[in-house]
């Protein structure tokens, strides 16, 4: 069946570091999303990528979609204490239905 | 507050003895859905719902039941738990062709 596999398993920084998080699909994506969960707690949407090379921005965040969309990175520009948790991507493949998520990247951030 | 719930946060329970996990939305959303996640393997969806009495299989239905009779709510039932269901379980809806999936808090299951 499909797979979504995330790279690293865990990141710890220095804050002021920056940080990225790889996603890849084993089949080409509908589209894919990316969420954040702090310890504890429960995922938070953050973004979705629609089209092939789509790139948007929230702030400090960076998210890409791949051309060949089956993968799609996370950059996170200069990090802070509250960056701490762990990110998710997640796509859909063949309608959007079935969300398959990648295993997440955990990220410790060191003062 | 736009929010979605479950019910309860925490269980323990025995084998074989049912329970459901309630989730309820007031946003009014049509698409509801059932994840579990384990360390180092995610989210694994459950089961989905795209609007009342329309359920369907995600990866990981073995063992569950789900129903949606009403919009706003969609239990999960576990006819007979078994330790391998022992999981943190989250229950997420979004609006028809909207991007955003909002999170309920969680349900941490144990069976013992």
């Amino acid at each position: 069946g499909q797979q979504v596999m995330q790279i690293p398993q865990y990141q710890h920084v220095q804050e002021g570091e920056d940080f990225t998080t790889y996603c890849n699909s084993s089949t080409t994506l509908s589209n894919i999303q990316w969420y954040k969960q702090r310890p504890g707690g429960h995922p938070v949407f953050l973004i979705q990528l629609v089209k092939s090379g789509e790139v948007k921005k929230q702030k400090r965040l960076t998210f890409q979609f791949g051309e060949a969309k089956k993968n799609s990175s996370l950059h996170i520009t200069a990090t802070q204490t509250t960056d701490v948790g762990t990110y998710f991507c997640a796509g859909f493949s063949g309608g959007y239905n079935k969300l398959i998520f990648g295993a997440g990247t955990r990220l410790a951030v060191h003062p | 507050e736009a929010q979605v719930t479950q019910n309860p946060r925490y269980l323990i329970t025995v084998t074989g003895k049912k329970l459901t996990v309630t989730c309820s939305q007031n946003m009014n959303h049509e698409y509801m859905s059932w994840y579990r996640q384990d360390p180092g393997l995610g989210l694994r969806q459950i089961y989905y719902s795209m609007n009342v009495e329309v359920t369907d299989k995600g990866d990981v239905p073995e063992g569950y039941k789900v129903s949606r009779k009403e919009k706003r709510n969609f239990p999960l039932i576990l006819e007979s738990p078994s330790p391998n269901q022992t999981s943190l379980y989250f229950c997420a809806s979004r609006r028809r062709g909207a991007d955003t999936q909002y999170f309920g808090p969680g349900t941490r299951l144990t069976v013992l």
